[in-house]
């Protein structure tokens, strides 16, 4: 099983500042990799998947980097909106098909 | 517009059976692999089961294994999950999620609001 590690677990970060975070796989998952969204009591939403690939209706802010095993998701100019919890998922090895355990963007 | 819809949440005893439905509208449903997604209250994502378009082929976790099974009815546009033998470690809200395409590959594209599973005595 594919372990995905995301750092880190809480992200502290002015409307209007970059948001950077991080994802590592334990082994490669080549471009394989995706990010979502997840507002509290919401479903996760899709953003960005292929490692750099938006999503349909997903701002240009948001932006996808890595291969791999080091993935990186910049949000560019946070928006109140953008505040939430991330999780990347590896899908190149599956059964099991495997989320990191998230990075919560905040307020600061 | 995309829209999944679960239904079949609530309390279950421990041992308890109980199966989820997701209605889906706004795509062709036989075109894509769905899957099911769960999350513990207050926990991560945790990857359940695929199905493939035609139903032919399904994956599941290790941890739900030879306890629960997903299909599908093409015709209803609808997904199922029935979970057995549930224990409080499945408690959490069921996600049912749309894949890319009609293969499987576990990257999932639309998200249903989901249905919350509680198993205690």
């Amino acid at each position: 099983e594919i372990v995905m590690t995301q750092s880190p677990a809480t992200l502290s970060v002015s409307p209007g500042e970059r948001a950077t975070l991080s994802c590592r796989a334990s082994q490669t998952v080549t471009n394989n990799l995706a990010w979502y969204q997840q507002k509290l009591g919401q479903a996760p939403r899709l953003l960005i998947y292929g490692a750099s690939t938006r999503a349909t209706g997903v701002p240009a802010r948001f932006s996808g980097s890595g291969s791999g095993t080091e993935f990186i998701l910049t949000i560019s100019s946070l928006q109140s909106e953008d505040f939430a919890v991330y999780y990347c998922q590896q899908y190149n090895e599956w059964p099991p098909a495997t989320f990191g355990q998230g990075t919560k963007v905040e307020i600061k | 517009e995309v829209q999944l819809l679960e239904s079949g949440g609530g309390l279950v005893q421990p041992g308890g059976s109980l199966r989820l439905s997701c209605a889906a509208s706004g795509f062709t449903f036989s075109a894509f692999a769905m899957g099911w997604v769960r999350q513990a209250p207050g926990k991560g994502l945790e990857w359940v089961s695929s199905i493939s378009g035609n139903g032919g082929t399904t994956y599941y976790a290790d941890s739900v294994k030879g306890r629960f099974n997903i299909s599908r009815d093409n015709s209803k546009k609808t997904l199922y999950l029935e979970m057995s033998s549930l224990t409080a470690e499945d408690t959490a809200v069921y996600y049912c999620a749309r894949d890319l395409g009609r293969f499987i590959m576990i990257c999932l594209w639309f998200w249903g609001r989901g249905a919350l599973v509680t198993v205690s005595s």
